[in-house]
């Protein structure tokens, strides 16, 4: 089976970094994603970690280290839009047919405020 | 917009009734995964087809079913409905199985379900 444990609010200042922590355990790891997710609408894409190491995209990066099993994103010079749910998930692959399925955490309410 | 469409978008029943809820993936996408989500609570996982099969499931009530179709798109059957089935239902989909990629899901904008 697969746990994925994420804090379950954060709160931050406009223009402040903040670093929202994920671990997680699972058999088959294959990658690690971060989404997001505003209040009653859809998930969206917003990182992918296979390899250890950091991912950077504009003012959101993440880093993942697969010995630890975790991973964090880091969101720099917040903004209010940035207001959200941000959910972990691990991609599981069941090893006797390769066939995936995506995981996710509970996910972490972050507030920005002014 | 994502590419996948989920019908209907909200939709208002009783306890004990049957709802179907629809879902197009992407042109060219395989693979349909649902997932429920409920008041402050994380996605779901229920279940994923790819290509007309059933390949991974998860924690979906006996009450629940689904089928994907030839052509791809795929409906999710609630029965018997109670209380605690409100939630908002999300399909997505994506391209696994058709090539390399880093498996990113696309996601529908929901059907919100109430139970009354």
């Amino acid at each position: 089976g697969q746990n994925i444990d994420q804090p379950t609010e954060m709160t931050a200042t406009e223009g402040a970094i903040v670093q929202i922590n994920c671990t997680y355990q699972t058999s088959g790891f294959n990658g690690l994603f971060w989404y997001q997710q505003h209040a009653g609408e859809a998930p969206t894409f917003l990182s992918y970690n296979v390899l250890d190491g950091l991912e950077e995209k504009g003012r959101f990066s993440s880093f993942l280290s697969r010995s630890k099993g975790y991973s964090y994103l880091l969101l720099k010079e917040l903004q209010m839009k940035d207001s959200a749910s941000y959910l972990c998930a691990v991609r599981d692959i069941r090893r006797t047919t390769g066939f995936q399925k995506l995981v996710f955490g509970t996910g972490t309410r972050l507030l920005v405020s002014p | 917009d994502s590419g996948v469409t989920q019908t209907p978008k909200h939709l208002i029943t009783a306890t004990g009734q049957r709802v179907t809820l629809r879902c197009s993936p992407r042109s060219g996408d395989l693979s349909v995964y649902w997932y429920q989500q409920s008041l402050d609570q994380g996605l779901q996982f229920l279940i994923q087809y790819y290509n007309g099969e059933e390949r991974a499931k998860g924690n979906i009530l006996e009450r629940f079913s689904a089928q994907q179709f030839p052509d791809l798109h795929s409906e999710l059957n609630l029965s018997s409905l109670e209380l605690g089935d409100s939630a908002l239902y999300f399909c997505a989909s994506s391209p696994w199985g058709a090539g390399g990629n880093t498996g990113e899901l696309f996601f529908g904008e929901g059907s919100r379900l109430t139970v009354l």
